[in-house]
């Protein structure tokens, strides 16, 4: 069974500064997509950013970008410069390709601090 | 706005009632999901639709239902059956590879 493990339940960090979120996942496919979803206390999930498997380079989207590290089936989350708007749930998920089904970890708490 | 509508935002239920929570999407997506929310769980997925007219369990299905009569509409009944029913509800459709979510519905039970 698809598997997705964030190893941290919380995290902080201070304003301006940045933190990596940790997240690593277990298939044994080759064609797979990866997300990383905020939800901020408002409860809305956001998609942050994605990666495609197939793709060597690491995605980027402003201030966040990702490390994946194919081999070693990881997925990190860089936050750069980070902002009080960006205290949230972190999630990271993973979809295999032709699959429905979306498979979530459970969750970064981040709190970023003034 | 193209987008994805939960209501109601927050449901109170006694025990032994049947809910339905509505969700209803202008996305033109096929594909639609409910997914539930616990402190410390993550999203578990309880059901899926592909098409209408046709549906399939998700991972925590037990004491659940659906129906998709209309593409835009994936309404989900917790019936009496579900032991555990307080938690948050999720609602997804899904464009080529992501998944969209609405705002959510917080159901408790009384």
């Amino acid at each position: 069974a698809q598997t997705v493990t964030q190893s941290q339940p919380e995290m902080s960090v201070q304003e301006a500064e940045t933190v990596t979120l940790s997240c690593t996942y277990d298939t044994s496919e080759s064609n797979y997509y990866l997300f990383w979803y905020k939800q901020p206390p408002s409860r809305q999930m956001i998609l942050v950013i994605r990666q495609e498997a197939y793709k060597q380079q690491n995605a980027t989207e402003n201030r966040f970008s990702v490390n994946f590290q194919k081999a070693a089936k990881s997925f990190s989350l860089k936050i750069s410069d980070s902002q009080l708007g960006d205290t949230a749930m972190y999630f990271c998920a993973f979809v295999e390709g032709g699959s429905e089904k979306l498979v979530f970890g459970k969750g970064t708490k981040l709190t970023v601090n003034p | 706005d193209g987008g994805i509508t939960q209501s109601p935002k927050y449901l109170f239920r006694k025990e032994g009632q049947n809910v339905t929570l509505s969700c209803e999407q202008n996305l033109n997506h096929d594909a639609m999901y409910w997914y539930r929310q616990d402190p410390g769980q993550g999203l578990r997925l309880i059901y899926y639709s592909q098409i209408v007219n046709d549906f399939q369990k998700g991972d925590i299905a037990e004491g659940y239902s659906v129906s998709r009569e209309k593409k835009e509409s994936f309404p989900l009944t917790v019936t009496s059956a579900q032991k555990n029913p307080t938690a948050f509800y999720l609602c997804a459709s899904k464009g080529f590879d992501e998944q969209f979510f609405g705002p959510g519905t917080r159901l408790t039970v009384l």
